[in-house]
């Protein structure tokens, strides 16, 4: 079975701190994703990445940058973490795509961290 | 633009009735792709199904099925028989031709004992 582990269930940061929350997956997917999770909303994509170094931009960026440095890796940074970042993050590995579109293939998610921010 | 809608925040049945969870989407792509995602209480969303826009065939797993009807835009979840460990959200997702991955708000069902 897949897994993927995010490093902390729950978190709780400072306004205006730098905020890394980092992802794992050991099924060697090329795909990685980190979304957000808020009631009423749903899954929101905030960026993805499809290879080592490479990155892409979802709906919500703003106040946000990843690192994918190894290819089982892939971390969210919070540049100047602020209140309405406190959310569920999500993150998603899978396999690539076979077809069109980069997400046609079924993502594998963690447990989810839940992140507060004073 | 594409969008998922799941019109149903909260669906709260007794133990053995069947439900329905409704997944409306939106998109100008030819070929796409619809998925289901269950989030039980532990936080962790599991894929059950995938569905491509060319495949039409409503399917059945067990107690799990689904209805996929391009006409109407829709493709809806069914449990039969529910069971107090089938309580979580549950998510429809949409899938397009433009790297642009997109998930309903969810339906939180509760099945009570």
């Amino acid at each position: 079975d897949v897994k993927v582990t995010q490093s902390s269930r729950y978190l709780v940061k400072r306004t205006g701190e730098k905020v890394f929350l980092e992802c794992v997956q050991d099924m060697d997917h090329e795909n990685m994703f980190w979304y957000r999770q808020d009631p009423g909303l749903g899954l929101r994509l905030i960026y993805f990445s499809y290879d080592v170094k490479m990155k892409e931009k979802g709906d919500i960026p703003e106040g946000y940058s990843v690192s994918r440095e190894k290819k089982e890796r892939f971390s969210l940074i919070l540049e100047s973490a602020s209140t309405n970042q406190t959310s569920m993050y999500l993150c998603a590995s899978s396999l690539p795509d076979r077809g069109p579109g980069y997400s046609n293939q079924p993502q594998h998610f963690g447990d989810g961290t839940r992140l507060s921010i004073l | 633009a594409q969008k998922v809608t799941q019109a149903q925040t909260e669906i709260s049945v007794v133990e053995k009735e069947d439900v329905t969870l409704d997944c409306v989407y939106e998109t100008r792509d030819t070929t796409y792709y619809l998925f289901w995602y269950k989030q039980p209480p532990s936080g962790e969303l599991v894929f059950l199904i995938r569905r491509n826009s060319f495949d039409e065939q409503n399917e059945i797993s067990g107690r799990y099925s689904w209805n996929f009807q391009k006409s109407t835009s829709s493709f809806n979840f069914t449990i039969t028989a529910s069971q107090v460990v089938d309580s979580a959200v549950y998510f429809c997702a949409l899938s397009g031709d433009n790297n642009d991955m997109r998930f309903g708000a969810g339906t939180r069902l509760t099945v009570k004992p």
